[in-house]
């Protein structure tokens, strides 16, 4: 069985700082999946980055970045320069030998001016 | 680009009630999945397809039925409706019908789902 774990509830980044949502995950399958996605207020969701098990450098995307430690199994989503539209829901989730994605519970990041 | 569209954007209803949550899309993908997310819960899968004709349980699929007649659509029915099935309702959907994937869920705007 999969499973995901955010341990930060909440979370507060000054604007233009760095801030590191953390998510951990448990899996015994060789090949896997690390998605992170956006939640904002208005409810949508918005895939952010994805790291496969086998990829040998982090991800970035623009602003987001992954830190992939898979001996440690964690897949930590960092955020450049941190901006007032930053302020939202954030869920980590995978994939991997089953049909069924595993999400976390999320880590809900608010940006001060 | 309409993407994953999800109707309705609200509902209420009251307990005993059935109703269809109605979920298409026009990126031919083959893997579509509904999911329910309650407060400080994350997002439960309940039920999944991997093409039409073709689907299966999730996590929580107790109360629920699917069925994928065209790769676009994919309706949710509520088959009677009960309080702990107020909720926020979405649909996805991803291309490729392989268990893993690198490719991300795209995910319609939801559905808030009240049942008195």
């Amino acid at each position: 069985a999969q499973k995901i774990t955010q341990t930060q509830p909440g979370m507060f980044v000054q604007e233009k700082e760095a801030v590191t949502l953390d998510c951990t995950y448990d899996t015994s399958d060789q090949s896997y999946g690390l998605f992170w996605y956006k939640q904002p207020s208005s409810g949508e969701m918005i895939f952010l980055i994805y790291q496969g098990s086998y990829d040998e450098q982090n991800a970035t995307e623009g602003r987001y970045s992954l830190n992939f430690q898979k001996a440690r199994k964690s897949a930590n989503l960092v955020i450049s320069a941190s901006q007032l539209g930053d302020s939202a829901m954030y869920f980590c989730a995978m994939n991997g030998g089953s049909y069924i994605p595993t999400f976390g519970r999320g880590t809900s990041l608010i940006v001060h001016p | 680009n309409a993407g994953v569209t999800q109707t309705p954007k609200f509902q209420v209803l009251k307990t005993g009630q059935s109703m269809t949550l109605q979920c298409a899309q026009d990126m031919n993908h083959e893997y579509m999945s509904w999911y329910r997310q309650d407060p400080g819960m994350g997002l439960r899968l309940i039920h999944y397809s991997v093409g039409a004709g073709i689907t299966d349980q999730g996590e929580v699929p107790n109360g629920y039925n699917v069925s994928r007649s065209t790769t676009e659509d994919f309706p949710l029915r509520l088959l009677s409706a009960a309080p702990s099935q107020t909720s926020v309702y979405f649909c996805a959907s991803r291309s490729g019908s392989q268990h893993y994937s690198n490719q991300p869920q795209h995910f319609g705007d939801g559905t808030r789902l009240s049942i008195l």
